[in-house]
């Protein structure tokens, strides 16, 4: 039963471009939570989805930032126009309808030069 | 709103010496309580959980934390380090199911030969 897969993971921009970056749950998991990691600090939580519809995003930044998680396909998050700033590694995690645990993917990191 | 404080960031403890982390939590209700360790550059691996009953939790590779509701703490211990325990270990806390979950910063274990 493979975890959750993230991917790329490394990536590399250029200031102002942009970054997306993937996430495949658990088989069975409905439920997907991204987490920013930046240098020498803890997770920060950004965004909660559920297929089609973002629960909660109380976490992300009010621009560039937006994440997807569609009927078919991989969740998304999407930085346009990235900074320095957001640089970081980015960590994707999935749970089951009814539980509380999240398991979490490799994580991508993010350098923008 | 929910926090965690782990208040030591560095920890350097000896091979085959006894270990205890430190985490405390802020949450007015009953907590659901989790350890995550990191190894550099990969993702979080959950330790073990505390979501209620018996307040001393077993987790994987020898771990176990103890749920003290009177000092809000939930420390992660083991009786003997091996070399290959060197890592950061999260404390996290979330309030339920579907919900984000908010980790400590943190802390840096480094374990000497």
């Amino acid at each position: 039963n493979a975890g959750v897969m993230q991917n790329p993971r490394h990536l590399v921009r250029r200031r102002g471009q942009e970054a997306r970056l993937r996430c495949s749950p658990m088989k069975g998991h409905s439920h997907v939570y991204w987490y920013r990691q930046l240098p020498e600090e803890g997770l920060k939580f950004m965004v909660y989805l559920q297929k089609e519809n973002i629960i909660d995003e109380s976490g992300m930044p009010k621009e560039r930032f937006s994440a997807e998680f569609p009927k078919e396909g991989p969740s998304i998050l999407r930085i346009q126009q990235v900074v320095r700033g957001d640089s970081a590694a980015y960590f994707c995690a999935s749970s089951a309808t009814g539980s509380h645990e999240q398991y979490f993917g490799p994580g991508t990191r993010l350098t923008v030069t | 709103a929910q926090s965690v404080t782990q208040p030591d960031i560095h920890i350097t403890v000896s091979e085959g010496a006894s270990l205890e982390l430190r985490c405390n939590y802020s949450y007015g209700a009953t907590p659901y309580l989790f350890w995550y360790v990191q190894s550099p550059g990969q993702g979080l691996q959950l330790l073990l959980k505390y979501f209620s009953g018996d307040t001393l939790v077993q987790g994987i590779k020898g771990f176990e934390a103890e749920f003290k509701r009177s000092q809000s703490s939930f420390n992660l211990r083991k009786p003997s380090v091996h070399w290959s325990d060197a890592a950061e270990y999260f404390c996290a806390v979330n309030t339920g199911t579907a919900s984000k979950l908010t980790f400590g910063t943190g802390t840096r274990l480094q374990v000497t030969l």
